[in-house]
This record gives C-alpha cells, sequence and structure tokens, in this order.
C-alpha cells in the first residue's frame, strides 16, 4: 500500500493565480496521479505522471515529479473560481492496488 | 458504460437496517476499489478487486461490511446492522489493469445517511 500526503492542507487564492500542491509519498512508485473532487461528487482524474517522467503539462495543469525527494507537486495557472475543489494525489506502487488517499488539500478560488 | 455507475445515489436507513449500494463499473475494467469518504476527509480504503476475487478486504471496519463481485463485473457492498457511524459517502473506482496504468475512474458515489 501507499498514501499519498498533500501539503497545504487548505489554499485560498484570487482569481488569475497560480495555485501549487505537493505531494508527499514514502515507498517507490510506479506512477502517480492527481485527482479532483468537487462537494459531493466523486473524484475526478486530472493527471497521471509515470516514475521515468519528470514533468508533465495538460491544458492549465502542469505536474512536477521528483522520486529522489518522493515528491510531487500540481501548479494550477490562471486559476478560475470553477477550480475551487479538493485535490489528491494517488500514488501508486510498483504491483499496483490499494491506493491510499490523504486529506487533501482544499483549493478555494475567490473570483 | 462510459463511466462508473454508482446506486442509489443516496440512500438513508434506519440504524440496524441492512443495505446494499451497487456499482458498475466500465466495461472490461480488471480493477475494482471501494471506498469510503467521511465529510472533510480523503476516501479510505476498504476493499479491491481483480476481476471476481477479492484481494484485500483489510480496509471493512467490521464483519458487519461485505462485498461480492462475482462474475468480475458489477460489485455490491453490503452494510448489515447499519450504525450512525456508517453514514458517509461510498465511492466505487475501476482500472483497466493491475497497475492503475491509466489511472482510476471513480463513480460520484453513493451517500448513506443513517437515522
Amino acid at each position: 500500500s501507499q498514501q499519498g500526503e498533500e501539503d497545504p492542507q487548505a489554499l485560498s487564492i484570487q482569481e488569475g493565480e497560480n495555485a501549487t500542491m505537493n505531494c508527499s509519498y514514502k515507498t517507490s512508485i510506479n506512477n502517480l496521479q492527481w485527482y479532483r473532487q468537487n462537494s459531493g461528487r466523486g473524484l475526478v482524474h486530472l493527471i497521471l505522471i509515470r516514475s521515468n517522467e519528470r514533468e508533465k503539462h495538460s491544458g492549465r495543469l502542469r505536474v512536477t515529479l521528483d522520486t529522489s525527494k518522493k515528491s510531487s507537486s500540481l501548479l494550477i495557472t490562471a486559476s478560475r473560481a470553477a477550480d475551487t475543489a479538493s485535490y489528491f494525489c494517488a500514488p501508486t506502487n510498483t504491483g499496483g492496488f490499494k491506493t491510499i488517499f490523504g486529506a487533501g488539500t482544499r483549493l478555494f478560488v475567490k473570483a | 458504460g462510459a463511466g462508473v455507475s454508482q446506486s442509489p445515489r443516496y440512500k438513508v436507513a434506519k440504524r440496524g437496517q441492512d443495505v446494499a449500494l451497487r456499482c458498475d463499473p466500465i466495461s472490461g475494467h480488471v480493477s475494482l476499489f471501494w471506498y469510503q469518504q467521511a465529510l472533510g476527509q480523503g476516501p479510505e480504503f476498504l476493499t479491491y478487486f481483480q476481476n471476481e476475487a477479492q484481494l484485500d478486504k483489510s480496509g471493512l471496519p467490521s464483519d458487519r461490511f461485505f462485498a461480492e463481485r462475482p462474475e468480475g463485473s458489477v460489485s455490491t457492498l453490503k452494510i448489515q446492522r447499519t450504525q450512525q457511524e456508517d453514514s458517509a459517502v461510498y465511492l466505487c473506482a475501476s482500472s483497466l489493469d493491475a497497475s492503475a496504468s491509466i489511472g482510476y475512474t471513480f463513480g460520484s458515489g453513493t451517500r448513506l445517511t443513517v437515522v
């Protein structure tokens, strides 16, 4: 099993600013995924980065992975009010299953 | 189907009642997970299936919780003699393969309220 721990717990920014969230984990991974959860809904898969990748982009999202530090970051550029949600990282072990989620980062984007 | 479907969307149960929550994963997805999420918390792992085999049920909080996936597709999470502390959102997720090489797809969850 593998748990991701997100930091900070909460983040409040103005619309248009960038938001950075961090994730740390403990053991070797196969890949690491980031998810978003709007209040009262299921988790939505945002982006997956493999252990042999260092950076990945998808639209306004940028994910970095540093396997030597066992950490990842999610950057949302030019944030919008609609980005208000909780964000979770999910590191997946080699061998795969039982991903354990942390408490997430609650992002609030003020219009 | 196109996504993971969970039913019912909402369930109110009287304390002591049995409930059954259903998950329809994406067709062909090998792996299926159940998570429990309390308000303001992250999802807590309950159990994991690879096809019809339940490979890990270490997260089930008590023997009142039981999950099955008899034909390797639809899964049911059953909670017997519900208690107030069982009130939570129950999330189901599936992935194409055992190593989640393209990530998990989550359903919208079943919100269970025990009164």
